[in-house]
Parts: C-alpha cells; sequence; structure tokens
C-alpha cells in the first residue's frame, strides 16, 4: 500500500516562529510536490522536486522554502511564520515529473497566531 | 477569472440519487481531465481520469468531458453514504516541455442515509 506520511497533523506556531513541515514517501518516487489548500481557492502548488537536492518554485512560494536530502523526505519551511500561511499543508509525490496521478499525505492543518 | 471554476456546495442527496459535479474551465490547452476524491482529515486521491474529450466509466462512476464546451462532469449512479467526500476536479496539459496542473476548489457531497 502506497504511502505519504507527515510529521504533524495540527501544529499551532506564533508569528515570526521558524516552521518545520516533514513528508516521507515509501513509493521511490522521483518527485514531490508541496501545496496549501484555502477555501474557495483549491489546492495551490508551492514549490516541488524532481531530485534530491534540486527544487523548482511552484505558484506560490513567497515566504517559503524546501529541502530535499533524501529522495524520500521533502521538508517544507516557514522562515518567519506568519498569520496569512495559516492554512492546511499537502505533501504530495508522483513517479513522473508529468504523471496526472499524485498521491497525497493526510495534510498538516497550520495555524499562525 | 480563475482558470478551473467549481461550485464549492455542499450538495446533500439522499442514498441511492444520481450525483452530478461539474467544473468549467478556460485554458483549451488543458488535454487530460481528473477527479479526485478528499475525505474529511485525508488527502485527494484519484479517482478518475480521461484524456480530451468523451466518456469513461467505471463502476457506478463515469466521467465526461466537453472539450467544445470546456465542461467535465462526474456522476456517481446509487450514490451510498460512503461516497460524502469532497470531490476535486484537476485538469493539465504538457506543451515545449512544461506541464502545468491545476486543481478545483472541490465540491462538497453529502449523501444521506
Amino acid at each position: 500500500d502506497v504511502k505519504v506520511t507527515q510529521s504533524s497533523r495540527y501544529l499551532v506556531k506564533r508569528t515570526g516562529e521558524k516552521v518545520f513541515l516533514e513528508c516521507v514517501q515509501d513509493m521511490d518516487h522521483e518527485n514531490m510536490f508541496w501545496y496549501r489548500q484555502d477555501p474557495g481557492l483549491g489546492l495551490r502548488l508551492i514549490y516541488f522536486s524532481y531530485d534530491v537536492k534540486m527544487k523548482e518554485k511552484g505558484d506560490i512560494p513567497e515566504g517559503y522554502s524546501v529541502s530535499r536530502e533524501k529522495k524520500e523526505r521533502f521538508s517544507l519551511i516557514l522562515e518567519s511564520a506568519s498569520t496569512n500561511q495559516t492554512s492546511m499543508y499537502l505533501c504530495a509525490s508522483s513517479h513522473g515529473l508529468y504523471d496526472n496521478e499524485q498521491f497525497f499525505g493526510p495534510g498538516t492543518r497550520l495555524t499562525v497566531l | 477569472q480563475k482558470e478551473v471554476e467549481q461550485d464549492p456546495g455542499p450538495l446533500s442527496v439522499p442514498e441511492g440519487a444520481i450525483v452530478s459535479l461539474n467544473c468549467t474551465y478556460s485554458n483549451s490547452a488543458f488535454q487530460y481531465f481528473m477527479w479526485y476524491r478528499q475525505y474529511s482529515r485525508k488527502g485527494p486521491e484519484l479517482l478518475m481520469y480521461t484524456y480530451s474529450s468523451g466518456n469513461k466509466e467505471d463502476g457506478r462512476f463515469t466521467a465526461q468531458v466537453d472539450k467544445s464546451s470546456k465542461y467535465i462532469s462526474l456522476f456517481i449512479r446509487d450514490s451510498q453514504p460512503s461516497d460524502s467526500a469532497t470531490y476535486l476536479c484537476a485538469m493539465s496539459y504538457t506543451m515545449d516541455s512544461s506541464y502545468k496542473l491545476i486543481f478545483g476548489s472541490g465540491t462538497r457531497l453529502l449523501v444521506r442515509p
């Protein structure tokens, strides 16, 4: 059974804190993605990675950075959290970069106070 | 204007009803059309996937694409309470080595026993 796991289901942080969201996949997928999901806005791509140490900006990268030191692990970093980063964060992976099937983790609901 | 529009619902139907979920889009370059299902507190999972225009059936589910009208639909026959979830349409294209995947914002469906 394919699996994408995320380190936390719920997270509450203060404005200005540095926040790390971790994602691990066990499918040996080359590609990993970070999205945020907001009501009425759908899933918006923040960053993606097509190989270890490789990363590309998505549609809304501002305020975020990522790290991929190992194939199975992709981290999203909020350098200085702000209230407008309160959201549901979803990690996904896929075998091919252009695969239309992405496998999602359960999400991390982040609240920034 | 958003590239993909989807009514957020909620759509509430009695068990056994036929459900119709829809999305409209503005970019005629989209070639692949997907429906993802997202249960509460879970990540989205791919339900159906079609290429270009036409119908595709899988059990109680039928996906329909009308590229001339830029309109896609998901029909659920004999709906069950277990179908209660948020349904996200998604669409993509590949052009000149670039790839674009866009998700709709999702329609929440509730099937009442």
